[in-house]
């Protein structure tokens, strides 16, 4: 029964493509996250939610929009994808923001 | 300058030795401490929290801060070719609220050698 899981694991897609990834929790947590791991494994978080509401946006461009319809759920879109989009999405919650987050196993999106 | 610096590594050492992986911080608002591991295509999964200066035992593992010096570490005895995997330091602030951000070093890759 996974804790954080998100879909696809997998996304090969052109550039200027549209695409979603989805982010699903059952541990009855407040709060979600999306990060970006590059190639050279850095961690970077973009966005933060606390029961649906935004609460930290990393200066991500705005071609990427995070929604939490309920605060199980954080899905991600990105509009007119670039090759530089290309890295491993990984979503995460925790109870609050002061606890420890777990992650899902990570969106590898290529960008050809 | 990252606000918190890991040695990315590699560090490759045999079969039951005594590993010790390190990170400082410059933000004093830096309060809970995190280790995790991450193997390959996988997601990061945490090994160590810790809100306070000093020691904390897990196992063979052990996780180290000092507050003082802005420097934590992390010790794996008996080190097992299982150990394998990125080790990432990771902090949160304490601003207050949600507003928390949970920052990560950059990662040391570690290979155990049997």
């Amino acid at each position: 029964d996974t804790a954080v899981s998100q879909t696809p694991k997998y996304l090969v897609t052109q550039m200027g493509n549209d695409k979603s990834i989805k982010c699903e929790q059952n541990l009855g947590h407040d709060t979600m996250y999306w990060y970006k791991q590059d190639s050279k494994k850095f961690l970077k978080i973009m966005f933060s939610y606390n029961n649906k509401e935004l609460i930290i946006n990393e200066t991500v461009p705005n071609r990427f929009s995070p929604k939490s319809p309920d605060k199980a759920h954080l899905n991600l879109h990105i509009n007119s994808l670039e090759l530089g989009d290309s890295a491993v999405y990984f979503c995460a919650s925790s109870f609050d923001s002061y606890t420890e987050a777990f992650f899902g196993q990570g969106t590898r999106l290529t960008v050809v | 300058q990252k606000e918190v610096e890991q040695d990315p590594g590699p560090l490759s050492v045999p079969e039951g030795a005594i590993v010790s992986l390190n990170c400082t911080y410059s933000n004093s608002a830096f309060q809970y401490f995190m280790w995790y591991r991450q193997y390959s295509r996988k997601g990061p999964e945490l090994l160590m929290y810790t809100y306070s200066s000093g020691n904390k035992e897990d196992g063979r593992f052990t996780a180290q801060v000092d507050k003082s010096s802005k420097y934590i570490s992390l010790f794996i005895r008996d080190s097992q070719p299982s150990d394998s995997a990125t080790y990432l330091c990771a902090m949160i602030t304490n601003y207050g609220g949600a507003t928390n951000k949970l920052i990560f070093g950059t990662g040391t890759l570690l290979a155990v050698q049997p």
